[in-house]
């Protein structure tokens, strides 16, 4: 397709228990977001990627949270040891290029439930 | 990021125009106001931006006074699919693009 395309679009975990959400962005987009967004709340930044080179992470909650973008264009955000407050949805988000106001466009979010 | 404040929630009938308000007076001269969307279980979606003309495009107008501290989003005739929140964010141009959402207007289009 032509959007940002996430996977899994439902994940439910167990506590402890290793997760790792895949985002495509759209085609040719430099920069990559990755935002987390409890219930009933806004996206929260984590992590914003530039190419391969990520280049702000402190949204990053915990060193249990990391992700990675090795090739420029799919990113997989993964997170160790899952606990209860990790669940929320999760929004990759893309962009042409940055620096110049372009709009950013979100996939679906993966749903992320720890049990 | 200059912090934005906008009313949690609002109604509009189906048919009318949606006005919604957004303030945010310690924007600096080089942030952008950007407009964007939540429909229950989806990403956010962009709806417009502007620096400091009104905007208008094919989803909505951009209202931004002149001092810049607050703004208004039109939906000129409001649908049942409108019915989403909406979510004002004043943000540089650079800096990577990254938004930094609030809790936005939960806006309520009723038939």
């Amino acid at each position: 397709g032509a959007g940002v395309s996430q996977s899994p679009r439902y994940k439910v975990a167990k506590r402890g228990q290793d997760v790792a959400l895949r985002c495509d962005p759209i085609s040719g987009h430099v920069s990559l977001f990755w935002y987390q967004q409890a219930l009933g709340q806004g996206p929260e930044f984590l992590t914003y990627f530039q190419n391969e080179a990520q280049l702000d992470k402190s949204g990053l909650p915990s060193d249990r949270f990391f992700a990675e973008r090795p090739e420029g264009s799919v990113s997989t955000l993964k997170i160790q040891r899952t606990q209860q407050e990790d669940s929320a949805v999760y929004l990759c988000a893309s962009s042409l290029v940055a620096g110049t106001g372009n709009t950013i466009y979100f996939g679906e979010g993966s749903w992320l439930t720890v049990v | 990021d200059a912090k934005t404040t906008q009313p949690t929630s609002m109604d509009c009938a189906e048919g009318r125009a949606a006005n919604l308000p957004c303030n945010h007076s310690t924007i600096s001269g080089n942030e952008y106001v950007y407009w964007y969307r939540q429909i229950h279980s989806q990403g956010p979606q962009y709806i417009i931006h502007g620096l400091k003309n009104n905007e208008t495009n094919e989803m909505a107008s951009l209202i931004i006074t002149e001092d810049r501290k607050s703004s208004t989003l039109i939906l000129p005739h409001a649908t049942l699919r409108d019915t989403a929140v909406y979510y004002c964010i004043a943000g540089p141009q650079d800096a990577g693009n990254m938004l930094t959402f609030g809790g936005g207007t939960r806006l309520m289009v009723k038939p």
